[in-house]
């Protein structure tokens, strides 16, 4: 059964920092992977997808990698700002029917 | 504006009683599903549906019960059988099998008193 994990749990950092959150997963037959946002008490917003036969995808300031082969995705924020505040999740496809699976996120506060 | 919308967004209900929660999607998708979000913890999928009038259980579908009867609508039934019902319930979409890309609604809170 896949197994999808985010580490850290809760990041603090100061406002103008890149900083870096990370996503393992432990079966590496995956068909893409999926970096969301979440606000307090929202629905999840679609950050980046990437196909797995991608290695990267960039979006503004956020640029996600995928290494299939060690089962692992960062997400890369550049010159962090407190609107960036929110709890982040990855989510991985192994299946053709869009059964993703979610890890439980990693809390991010850019304090200003 | 295309979107998948969820109602009611907050949703009481005492023990023993069954409730029904909202998702209509405007997005033309074919594929729609229902996740169940607890604190500190990941999504967990409940059901998902490919197809209008076909519908799959997911991880944790006991004490739900859901209908595919037109391509917008997805409702669930979260029934008395559902031992722990209090959550957060979202409702997503994607073009179809294999097209990628989730699209989230916001959410409805279930509290049970």
């Amino acid at each position: 059964k896949q197994e999808v994990t985010q580490i850290p749990a809760a990041l603090s950092v100061p406002e103008g920092e890149n900083l870096v959150l990370n996503c393992s997963f432990t079966d590496s037959a995956i068909y893409n992977l999926q970096w969301f946002r979440q606000d307090p008490g929202k629905g999840l917003t679609s950050l980046l997808l990437i196909q797995s036969s991608q290695r990267e995808q960039t979006s503004g300031r956020l640029n996600a990698s995928l290494d299939k082969s060690s089962g692992r995705s960062t997400l890369y924020i550049a010159a962090s700002q407190p609107g960036d505040s929110a709890t982040y999740l990855c989510a991985v496809s192994k299946l053709v029917n869009n059964d993703m699976r979610f890890g439980a996120g990693t809390r991010l506060t850019v304090k200003p | 504006d295309g979107g998948i919308t969820q109602s009611p967004k907050y949703l009481f209900r005492k023990e023993g009683q069954n409730v029904t929660l909202s998702c209509e999607q405007n997005l033309n998708h074919d594929a729609m599903y229902w996740y169940r979000q607890d604190p500190g913890q990941g999504l967990r999928l409940i059901y998902y549906s490919q197809i209008v009038n076909d519908f799959q259980k997911g991880d944790i579908a006991e004490g739900y019960s859901v209908s595919r009867e037109k391509k917008e609508s997805f409702p669930l039934t979260v029934t008395s059988a559902q031992k722990n019902p209090t959550a957060f319930y979202l409702c997503a979409s994607a073009l179809g099998p294999g097209t990628g890309e989730l699209f989230f609604g916001e959410g409805s809170r279930l509290t049970v008193l």
